[in-house]
């Protein structure tokens, strides 16, 4: 009964290879986001989604492919992963008529 | 222009000291506003939420919000060592459940 965990905790892969970062939340959540934050950038919106099967485009989407077929779920999917995708990524949520998010552990993915 | 501003620090202040954060947003129509913890290389933790104009207190924790001027602050008073991290405003400006988030202001609580 963990709230919101996220798989790996630490990745190393290779350019161009396929990643995916998973994301779990036992609270039945509406609302699911994705982030990464890279030191001067802060916490960038990646992407997010409303209810299953409702996914919509953040600040910086580019290079990232989500998918939510359960509540409960909500993947990142590095189709190619680039060397510019180094970050830790974090995963959210929050649920219908409250605004506060909480957050994951976080995955700390290095792209070489 | 960022939508959500922070001075990014570091702020030091002596144990036992009272710190005071500040954050400014750009939207008029926001709603909803959150503070943040983050430690180093933890994940960010809620720790206030504020809605309405004025103080809200939770233990040594104050959020004070002033929408006319744009601008929310947190205020943690008798400092401690443990409460040294990185505080982050975030607003929600009635995007649905998105919030914009500043870049966050490093706090060092020295003994």
């Amino acid at each position: 009964d963990a709230g919101i965990t996220q798989s790996p905790r630490y990745k190393i892969t290779e350019t161009g290879r396929q990643v995916t970062l998973m994301c779990h939340q036992t609270w039945s959540h509406s609302y699911m986001f994705w982030y990464r934050q890279d030191l001067g950038h802060g916490l960038r919106l990646i992407y997010y989604s409303a209810a299953a099967d409702i996914t919509d485009k953040g600040e910086v989407p580019d290079g990232y492919v989500v998918s939510r077929s359960k509540t409960e779920n909500f993947p990142l999917t590095l189709e190619s992963a680039t060397r510019s995708q180094t970050s830790v990524y974090f995963c959210a949520s929050s649920g219908l008529g409250h605004r506060e998010q909480f957050f994951g552990p976080g995955t700390r993915l290095t792209v070489l | 222009q960022k939508e959500v501003e922070q001075n990014s620090g570091p702020l030091s202040v002596p144990e036992g000291a009272i710190a005071s954060l500040n954050c400014t947003y750009s939207d008029r129509g926001s709603q909803s506003f959150f503070w943040y913890r983050q430690y180093s290389g933890k994940s960010p933790e809620l720790i206030m939420f504020i809605y309405s104009n004025g103080d809200k207190e939770d233990g040594r924790f104050t959020a004070q919000l002033n929408k006319a001027s744009q601008y929310v602050s947190l205020l943690i008073r008798d400092s401690q060592p443990s409460d040294s991290a990185t505080y982050l405003c975030a607003v929600n400006n009635n995007a649905g459940n998105m919030l914009t988030f500043g870049g966050g202001t490093r706090l060092m609580v020295k003994p």
